[in-house]
């Protein structure tokens, strides 16, 4: 079955560490997208791309990095200029034409101790 | 920039009752589509309903349908004959067309289903 699939479901980290999150979808999506969620603030947008080779920020990308080398692949990096990473983190895609077609993730929940 | 309001962070029914979640945004784009996702305790984002802007008339997917109020940038959700499943947390959710490729999510509204 298509879908994005998100390794690890849980991911542990020492702070100072940078660490990858990875985010995978066979579903032939365009764009794809990476958000944080956190208690009381809804999902917000990090990094978004449209096409491979090209992404944009989006309203929280301080401290966050990714790369769009391939069309099924868009991981994370959480660095350790993030000030508040443990948080859990989903990704997403969209098809290219219609609004409809976001598909998302099952999410890692990143704990920095 | 748009921004999406979710005024009420719980809310509680009892099984079979009606609930009414209330989300309000701003934006001064004339082509958009709004959205409510549920979240349950596995965390998956699952899409409950869907109002495009340019329709009047409202959206509604069996026990769920959505007041839209266009002029007062409103956009409600009411959950039917409420059941233990329901328990979740809801998102209102904004996506406009100009600004392209985002949706944008309010804080969400965690609804509990009381037996």
């Amino acid at each position: 079955d298509g879908g994005i699939t998100q390794s690890p479901k849980y991911l542990f980290r020492k702070e100072g560490q940078n660490v990858t999150l990875s985010c995978e979808q066979n579903l032939n999506h365009d764009a794809m997208y990476w958000y944080r969620q956190d208690p009381g603030q809804g999902l917000r947008l990090i990094y978004y791309s449209q096409i491979v080779n090209d992404f944009q920020k989006g309203d929280i990308a301080e401290g966050y990095s990714v790369s769009r080398e391939k069309k099924e692949s868009f991981p994370l990096t959480v660095t350790s200029a993030q000030k508040n990473p443990t948080a859990f983190y989903l990704c997403a895609s969209r098809t290219g034409t219609g609004v409809y077609g976001y598909t998302f993730g099952s999410g890692t929940r990143l704990t920095v101790v | 920039a748009q921004t999406v309001t979710q005024s009420q962070p719980e809310m509680s029914v009892q099984e079979a009752e009606t609930v009414t979640l209330s989300c309000t945004y701003d934006t001064s784009e004339s082509n958009y589509y709004l959205f409510w996702y549920k979240q349950p305790p596995s965390r998956q984002m699952i899409l409950v309903i869907r109002q495009e802007a340019y329709k009047q008339q409202n959206a509604t997917e069996n026990r769920f349908s959505v007041n839209f109020q266009k002029a007062a940038k409103s956009f409600s959700l009411k959950i039917s004959d409420s059941q233990l499943g329901d328990t979740a947390m809801y998102f209102c959710a904004f996506y406009g067309v100009a600004s392209g490729s985002r949706l944008t999510f309010g804080e969400g509204t965690q609804l509990t289903v009381n037996p």
